[in-house]
């Protein structure tokens, strides 16, 4: 079990920019998940997705953002045109199907919007 | 909707003593509640869960918490402090079928010598 993994663990980048994150999830886990945690703040939930359909997404999510889950494995999160307001944690975590089943979280993507 | 207040963005205590985080929810449906732990510049590590089993939890490093319907309390309590427990802890809460969970702000926690 290597855990949930998260590329790459650090971002920076000109507003106007368009960045993408990948997240690999524990293998046998169907579920996943993102979250963005800003400064001083938990974590807000983005979206998250049952094999590689996107069930639920938060209205945190503009329509500048964008993820995917082909195949059911990894993730990736888009942000098209980034602004300084999107500068944040962005957390990647997986479980599996039953509810209450525990959310294992990746290291996270630390981006930073100049 | 399901929430979750922290009481007190900031704790200090000395080594060996009581560490006292207060948690309080707000849950439309019988709620599962956890606690997260976060390092510096790393994801969250769960300490313990509450699902509707027993209401007195234990979870890693010597952490436990209470589930007190009456209260909707989720305090997290570790009676000797360690200078490793330096950290952000967060409460969390899920509603039944909902799946995503709602954390609150957090409380970092500071070990003095």
């Amino acid at each position: 079990d290597t855990g949930v993994s998260q590329n790459p663990r650090h971002k920076i980048t000109k507003r106007g920019q368009n960045v993408t994150f990948r997240c690999d999830p524990i293998s046998e886990h169907n579920r996943l998940y993102w979250y963005r945690q800003t400064l001083g703040q938990g974590p807000e939930f983005l979206t998250y997705f049952q094999n590689e359909a996107q069930l639920e997404k938060s209205r945190l999510l503009s329509d500048r953002f964008s993820a995917e889950r082909p195949k059911g494995s990894f993730s990736t999160l888009e942000i098209q045109r980034t602004e300084q307001g999107d500068s944040a944690m962005y957390l990647c975590a997986s479980s599996s199907k039953s509810p209450q089943e525990t959310q294992y979280f990746g290291p996270g993507t630390r981006l930073l919007v100049l | 909707a399901q929430s979750v207040t922290q009481l007190g963005s900031h704790v200090s205590v000395s080594e060996g003593a009581l560490v006292l985080l207060r948690c309080n929810y707000s849950s439309s449906v019988p709620p599962y509640l956890f606690w997260y732990v976060q390092y510096p510049n790393q994801g969250l590590q769960l300490l313990l869960k509450y699902t509707s089993a027993a209401t007195l939890v234990k979870g890693i490093n010597g952490f436990e918490a209470e589930f007190k319907k009456s209260e909707t309390s989720f305090h997290l309590t570790k009676p000797s402090a360690h200078m490793s427990d330096a950290a952000e802890y967060f409460c969390a809460v899920e509603g039944g079928n909902d799946y995503k969970l709602s954390f609150g702000a957090g409380t970092t926690v500071t070990v003095r010598a």
